[in-house]
Order: structure tokens, then sequence, then C-alpha cells
């Protein structure tokens, strides 16, 4: 199955800055996903990203806040924006294999002060 | 719309004692379905998976069956140890031009020694 290295894999950041997260997958893949999990919750997806079309964000999420950039099929990257405590969460970027599923990068823990 | 039930945790239980997590579903179509695993401070991993009734997905000796007739994918275990200790969510992916994972609350499971 897919390899996916996804950095940061932690951060501290002021509220009111923004962090770029990155997701590089050792293949080429068509769509890649973005989750948040909040501290004790389970996984909700933020949106869709394939390679050369704009992503499709899920009910909530808005691409003011969470742009996402997909330049190829190998990597794609999440930015939260203009941050604040309530962000604070963990974001894990997927991707999903024919035939095998969803693979899981290993998540960025931001923490928002 | 899709979602996933799961029940209400944490569960604790004594090393080599049998493991049932419930997971129920409701789903249009004929999804997957998958056990993931998350371990403290990592990033999640496919435990098993199932993709139509009556499939049974099994790894490191947990096991699932896909029933239709129940639309249920029940975790078991026949004999835990402190090492299974984690977060276990059960998700769906419903056929379709963008399938994505939904995913269950997911439990905390804690096997003491």
């Amino acid at each position: 199955s897919a390899v996916i290295s996804q950095k940061p894999s932690r951060d501290i950041c002021q509220r009111g800055t923004s962090l770029t997260i990155q997701c590089q997958v050792d293949s080429q893949v068509t769509m890649m996903f973005w989750y948040r999990q909040q501290p004790g919750q389970s996984l909700t997806l933020i949106a869709t990203a394939n390679q050369g079309s704009e992503a499709t964000y899920e009910s909530g999420f808005v691409i003011d806040k969470f742009p996402i950039s997909r330049p190829n099929l190998t990597f794609s990257t999440l930015t939260v924006s203009n941050m604040s405590p309530e962000d604070s969460s963990i974001y894990l970027c997927s991707v999903e294999e024919y035939r095998e599923g969803y693979t899981f990068g290993s998540g960025t823990r931001l923490t928002v002060v | 719309g899709n979602s996933v039930t799961q029940m209400e945790g944490p569960v604790t239980l004594s090393e080599e004692a049998f493991l049932t997590i419930n997971c129920t579903y409701t789903a249009t179509g004929y999804p997957s379905l998958f056990w993931y695993v998350q371990y403290p401070g990592e990033g999640l991993q496919l435990l098993l998976k199932a993709t139509k009734a009556d499939d049974k997905g099994s790894n490191k000796g947990f096991e699932a069956t896909y029933r239709k007739e129940t639309t249920s994918f029940h975790l078991e275990k026949g004999s835990v140890q402190v090492s299974d200790s984690a977060v276990y969510f059960c998700a769906l992916s419903a056929p379709g031009a963008n399938s994505k994972l939904t995913f269950g609350k997911g439990i905390t499971l804690s096997v003491r020694p």
C-alpha cells in the first residue's frame, strides 16, 4: 500500500497565524482527503482534493479558512488560516487505493495558543 | 445519508479477555466496511476490511464479519493483549464517484495486565 509522509508532525502556533501542512505520497493517486480530529473526537472530512481542480469542501468547512493545493498526483497541502484555539486538532491526510482501501498519514498535531 | 454507530465506551478489559466492539451502519447501496486503529500518539492504521456481504476481515487476531441482514460489522478478538490498548474506529465507504470514509465516534480500549 501507499506510504504517506506528512509534515510537520506537530506544531504550536500563535492565534491569528497560518500553518501549511504537507502530504507526500510515494505513488500517484487520484483523490486525496483531508480530515480533522478534534480532541477526543472522531475524524471529520474537511475536503477532497483532486489534481487539477478545486477541492470539494464538506459542510462547515470553507476554502478561505482551509485552502488546499493539489499541484500533482503525489502531493497536497492544507493550510489552516487565521488560527484560533478552536483549530487545535490533529489533521490527517488520506489516499484511496484501488482494492486497498484508505491509507492515512501519521497526522499533524496542532496546538493554537 | 451514510452513518456509522459504535457502542459507547470506554472499554476496559483484563489481558486474555474476549473482546467485542459493536458497529452498525446505515448506507445507500453496498458499502465497504473498515476497522481502523489509532495507537496512542499515532495516526490511523487500517486493521481490517470487508467489501461485500458475508466477507470476514481478519488481522492480528481481530475479526469482523460483514452482516448485511443486521447492517453490522462487529469487531472481535478472542484474547486481548496490553498492546491492543488503542482507539478503534469503524468506518464505511459507500460506492459513488466521490467515495469517502464515514467514521463512527471511536471507542477507547484499555487492556490491563
